[in-house]
């Protein structure tokens, strides 16, 4: 719908599991966002490309690892997570270049629950 | 950094009604806001936005005001119907931030028939 797809919807996985989500978006863009959306807590920004290079990293812990092989994709590699890593995590994407006021447009999300 | 706040974070309106959700930032360089709605299992699609040169920007239903003096904004939903049930994210960006959002805590609207 919004032009920016993630894979999978759902993932549950134990604490020592290696595993990762993917991002593709089909508008042309060349900007991607990570964002990790908890309950009752804002958006939070984990990481930003900008035409493949990685512009923001919100000190997110390094067992989330960001892969961006190309303008239209986006990966998030995942191992030995925690609990309270359990949230919605979005990706997106805009226009690119640092423009502030882009329009970000969000893929639907995929649910992760970690056991 | 920027610390974005919004209220309520719940509100239920009968359906026709107008709905108001208020948000306030901290930091006097912001100038551009935007408002998402986010539709059970769907990420935040935009709305409507707004920048710091227009006190009030209007799209059928739908309108927000912008006070740069107090430092706060506010979406206005008029007329509302049921399919306006959604969580509702107000940000708030500065060109010295580049492509950063400040993302405020949403609030869930519900709209009774």
């Amino acid at each position: 719908e919004t032009g920016v797809t993630q894979t999978p919807r759902h993932l549950v996985m134990g604490m020592t599991n290696k595993k990762s989500l993917k991002c593709e978006q089909h508008l042309g863009h060349n900007a991607m966002y990570w964002y990790k959306q908890s309950a009752k807590k804002p958006l939070e920004l984990m990481f930003v490309y900008n035409f493949k290079e990685q512009t923001e990293n919100n000190s997110v812990p390094s067992r989330f690892s960001p892969e961006c092989p190309n303008s239209s994709h986006l990966f998030l590699h995942l191992h030995t997570l925690q609990p309270e890593d359990s949230a919605l995590y979005l990706c997106a994407s805009s226009q690119g270049g640092g423009t502030y006021t882009d329009t970000q447009y969000f893929g639907p999300g995929t649910r992760l629950t970690v056991l | 950094g920027e610390n974005v706040e919004q209220h309520p974070s719940t509100l239920s309106v009968q359906e026709g009604d107008s709905a108001v959700i208020k948000c306030t930032y901290s930091d006097s360089a912001s100038n551009y806001f935007p408002w998402y709605k986010q539709e059970l299992g769907k990420g935040p699609q935009l709305i409507i936005d707004i920048r710091s040169n227009v006190g009030e920007k209007k799209d059928q239903r739908i309108a927000v005001t912008l006070n740069k003096t107090a430092k706060h904004f506010s979406l206005h939903i008029t007329e509302t119907q049921p399919e306006d049930s959604a969580v509702y994210f107000c940000a708030a960006s500065t060109s010295n931030t580049g492509n950063q959002f400040y993302f405020g805590t949403g609030t869930s609207l519900t709209v009774i028939p």
